[in-house]
């Protein structure tokens, strides 16, 4: 049974261009979580999906960003026009339900890295 | 809102040394508490957890207490190894926030020969 897959591990983008980030769940997981670690700091959520739903975007930024889990196919994590400020680490995890036990899987997250 | 802070690193200690990372938190209600490591190049792991008031969360040597009285949750580990070398996420899951966690900053443990 295959891990939480994110892909790409690293990406270089250019101030201005779009970055798109995929997470791949385990299997049988339909939630999503995304996670940013800015450098020397900790985790910090992002947005919570389910299946063609966002529950939870409460650290999402307000413009530029954006998520989305298809019925088919991995989630989606979109940056519009990056910034510099958008290099970090963005880490995807997983569960199987919403209960407040569910053990999150993480990915290996992807190194975004703005020039 | 919830919060948790960790020590800073790095720690380095020689192998067969003691561990403590000192993990605080704020918290309304009942959170559970968790330690995540991330190897090199690898995602968050979950190390050990505790959901109520004086669980000891345990696994791999390593063990951790939910202290309320205190506000704490802190790592400890007997004798460390070479392949313990690692950066150690102290986190929590407020009440009623699914499975949305808050992280402390992270502390980057070194162990030498």
């Amino acid at each position: 049974n295959a891990g939480v897959m994110q892909n790409p591990r690293h990406l270089v983008r250019r101030r201005g261009q779009e970055a798109r980030l995929r997470c791949s769940p385990m299997k049988g997981h339909s939630h999503v979580y995304w996670y940013r670690q800015l450098p020397e700091e900790g985790l910090k959520f992002m947005v919570y999906l389910q299946k063609e739903n966002i529950i939870d975007e409460s650290g999402m930024p307000k413009e530029r960003f954006s998520a989305e889990f298809p019925k088919e196919g991995p989630s989606i994590l979109r940056i519009q026009q990056v910034v510099r400020g958008d290099s970090a680490a963005y880490f995807c995890a997983s569960s199987p339900g919403q209960g407040s036990n569910e053990k999150l899987f993480f990915g290996s997250g992807t190194q975004l890295s703005v020039l | 809102g919830d919060s948790v802070t960790q020590m800073e690193g790095p720690v380095t200690l020689s192998e067969e040394a003691f561990l403590t990372i000192n993990c605080t938190y704020t918290a309304t209600g009942y959170p559970s508490l968790f330690w995540y490591v991330q190897y090199p190049g690898e995602g968050l792991q979950l190390l050990l957890k505790a959901t109520k008031a004086d669980d000891k969360g345990s696994n791999k040597g390593f063990e951790a207490t939910y202290r309320k009285e205190t506000t704490s949750f802190h790592l400890e580990k007997g004798s460390v190894q070479v392949s313990d070398s690692a950066v150690y996420f102290c986190a929590l899951r407020g009440t009623g926030t699914a499975s949305k966690l808050t992280f402390g900053t992270g502390t980057r443990l070194q162990v030498t020969l």
